[in-house]
Formats: C-alpha cells, structure tokens, sequence
C-alpha cells in the first residue's frame, strides 16, 4: 500500500490567492482527518470525515478554510483567501472507523507570503 | 481540561543513554495514550500505545509507563540510538466514549530527541 498520499509537497503562494490541498487516503480507510502542524500550536486538528460526512468541523480556524470529501479515496483542504498565518505543514491521516492507529501522509509546506 | 502537556520541549541524549519524556493530562476520561513518532519531511508515526488498565507497557527498547492516579505517562527509550533522532508527541483520546473515532486525540507540543554518537 502506498499510504496517504498529499500533493503538493510544497504549496509556495502570495496572500489573497487560493490553495487547494489534496489528499488520498488509504484504501478501505473510512475516517479521515486534517491536521495543521506549527511551532506555536504543535498538532491541531481541523476536521475530520467519518464516511465522507464532515462529524466535527470545530478546529476549522475560519471560514476562509473548508475541506470536502466527495468520495473514499480523495479529500481536499481549501484556503481562500489565504493569509501569511495560515503558513504552516498541513497532514492528512486516514484510519479504519474505530480504528486506534492514525495513519499520517507526508504533510504540504505551505507558504504564505 | 482538554490539554495534554508534554516535557522536555528538547533533550539531547549520548547513544545508549536512557530518553525519558513526560506527559500530564487532566481529562479523567481519556482511556487510550499512544506515542507517535516524527521523522523530518514526514508525518508522525504511531510508536506504541497503552490504555489505563495497564501501568507500563514495553515493545523492544520502548517503554510506556502509565500513573493513572498522578494523571501522567511518559515514554522511555532504552539504549538509545542516532537513528531513534526525532520528534516524539504523546497524545490522549476517549475515542471509545466518541463513536470510536480518533476525532478528539489530542496531541503534545512535542519533543525533539537528539542521540549523539
């Protein structure tokens, strides 16, 4: 299995313009999360799927962000417009449904500037 | 009440030597504790876990131990190596009173592990 898979690797953009983060999860995987990773704040989640439906949104810093999961196999983060703070490593993982283990993709370097 | 508080933020350890890093959480009805480990350019890795049934937990040169009473665990790294040389989070979930799902683990600030040769 290729694991989690995250594109882009590195996301460099200007303020104001739009990022779309994308994300694989692994096969027969049924919950999947977004993590946002700085040195200030450490691991946050944002959102996490359950099924493909949104269960808890909360961490979701503003209404600039919105993530989507049309099917079990893809999932995007988008930020529009974005903003020098929102520069940070964001993660997906995916794990089976009542699943104890979190598997983490890579991350996407995103860049503000 | 949702914090999971975790120390060293750093520690440099000579190869062979013990690591040793703590965490404090305060929410009684967190009931699964993992460790995940993070390389550079990569996503955390699950390392080992434990659950509060148990107070100490061992897998190779890991080891959890688990105070449930002092609301603290913390991982210890026996002989360690250069390449064990990287983040380690500990985090805290009551996934099985939250519909079995991970959405509320929270994580640790971290700790940056170094092993010199």
């Amino acid at each position: 299995d290729a694991g989690v898979i995250q594109s882009p690797r590195h996301e460099v953009t200007e303020m104001g313009q739009e990022v779309t983060l994308r994300c694989k999860p692994i096969s027969g995987h049924n919950s999947l999360f977004w993590y946002r990773q700085t040195m200030m704040r450490g691991l946050e989640l944002l959102i996490y799927f359950n099924n493909n439906v949104p269960i808890d949104d909360s961490g979701m810093p503003e209404d600039r962000f919105s993530a989507k999961m049309p099917n079990a196999s893809f999932s995007t983060l988008k930020i529009q417009p974005s903003e020098p703070r929102d520069s940070a490593v964001y993660f997906c993982a995916s794990s089976f449904l009542g699943g104890e283990k979190l598997f983490f993709g890579s991350g996407t370097q995103l860049s503000v500037l | 009440q949702q914090q999971v508080k975790q120390s060293p933020q750093s520690l440099i350890v000579q190869k062979g030597g013990i690591s040793i890093i703590n965490c404090a959480y305060e929410n009684t009805a967190f009931d699964y504790f993992p460790w995940y480990q993070q390389f550079p350019g990569k996503g955390p890795a699950l390392l080992i876990a434990i659950r509060p049934d148990v107070s100490e937990k061992k897998e190779g040169r890991f080891t959890i131990s688990f105070n449930k009473s002092a609301k603290q665990f913390s991982l210890h790294i026996m002989d360690s190596q250069p390449g064990d040389s990287a983040t380690y989070f500990c985090a805290a979930s009551d996934a099985m009173n939250y519909g079995g799902s991970q959405g509320n683990l929270i994580f640790g600030k971290g700790t940056k592990l170094s092993v010199k040769p």
